[in-house]
């Protein structure tokens, strides 16, 4: 069975700083990892996504995430943090090529992003 | 194009009454996934539908149930409502094409109280 691990339940960055969220993960197989973002009252919004290839995954409003396999990792970053990224991040995994409507989600770290 | 669109977006019942929540996903789409979101459990995956047929279910009990139309338009349902069910239901809808890689369009949500 596949499962998430979102270490952080906060993360609180000045904005223009660096931002990083933490994922960690446990698949059998080739994982699938994504990353997504959910603002208060609203669904989840697509980031980016790990299926093969390049280790460095570029996603929406200039975030990017790196996957590290032997470390299972999957953590999210952006160079340079807004106040308007601040929101719930969830980090996700499938371990299954042929049914990509089942993800298992990691329990999302809150991230503060303060002027 | 239209993005997911659930409805009713708010709504309460009393323990013991039945709740249709409905789904209908980004036109082309034929997979429909549902979510559960509550404070205590995160993001729990409850079922899937592809073409009309459940393709995955989730740890949930019978009093759960879903369906997808020939359209791809899904409902799901949820009879004698306990006070746990208070939650944010997501619906989520992918073209589940080979290419794609499981990205996944998430709706508003449907948030139900239980009193």
């Amino acid at each position: 069975a596949q499962s998430v691990a979102q270490p952080e339940d906060q993360v609180n960055v000045a904005e223009g700083n660096p931002l990083t969220v933490k994922c960690t993960y446990s698949v059998s197989g080739n994982p699938y990892l994504f990353w997504y973002v959910q603002y208060p009252n609203r669904g989840l919004q697509f980031l980016l996504k790990y299926i093969t290839g390049d280790n460095l995954v570029k996603g929406s409003y200039g975030f990017e995430a790196e996957f590290n396999k032997s470390q299972t990792s999957f953590h999210l970053k952006k160079p340079s943090a807004l106040v308007s990224d601040s929101a719930l991040y969830f980090c996700a995994v499938s371990g299954q090529t042929d049914s990509w409507g089942k993800l298992q989600f990691g329990a999302g770290t809150q991230v503060v992003v303060t002027p | 194009k239209a993005g997911v669109t659930q409805t009713p977006r708010y709504l309460i019942k009393t323990r013991g009454q039945q709740v249709t929540l409905s789904c209908s996903p980004i036109s082309g789409h034929r997979s429909v996934s549902w979510y559960q979101q509550t404070p205590g459990q995160g993001l729990q995956f409850l079922f899937e539908y592809f073409s009309e047929t459940q393709r995955n279910k989730g740890n949930f009990p019978g009093r759960f149930s879903g369906r997808q139309f020939s359209n791809s338009r899904s409902e799901m349902n949820v009879s004698t409502l306990e006070l746990g069910d208070s939650a944010l239901y997501l619906c989520a809808s992918s073209f589940l094409g080979g290419a794609e890689g499981g990205e996944l369009f998430f709706g508003e949500g449907s948030r139900l109280t239980v009193l």
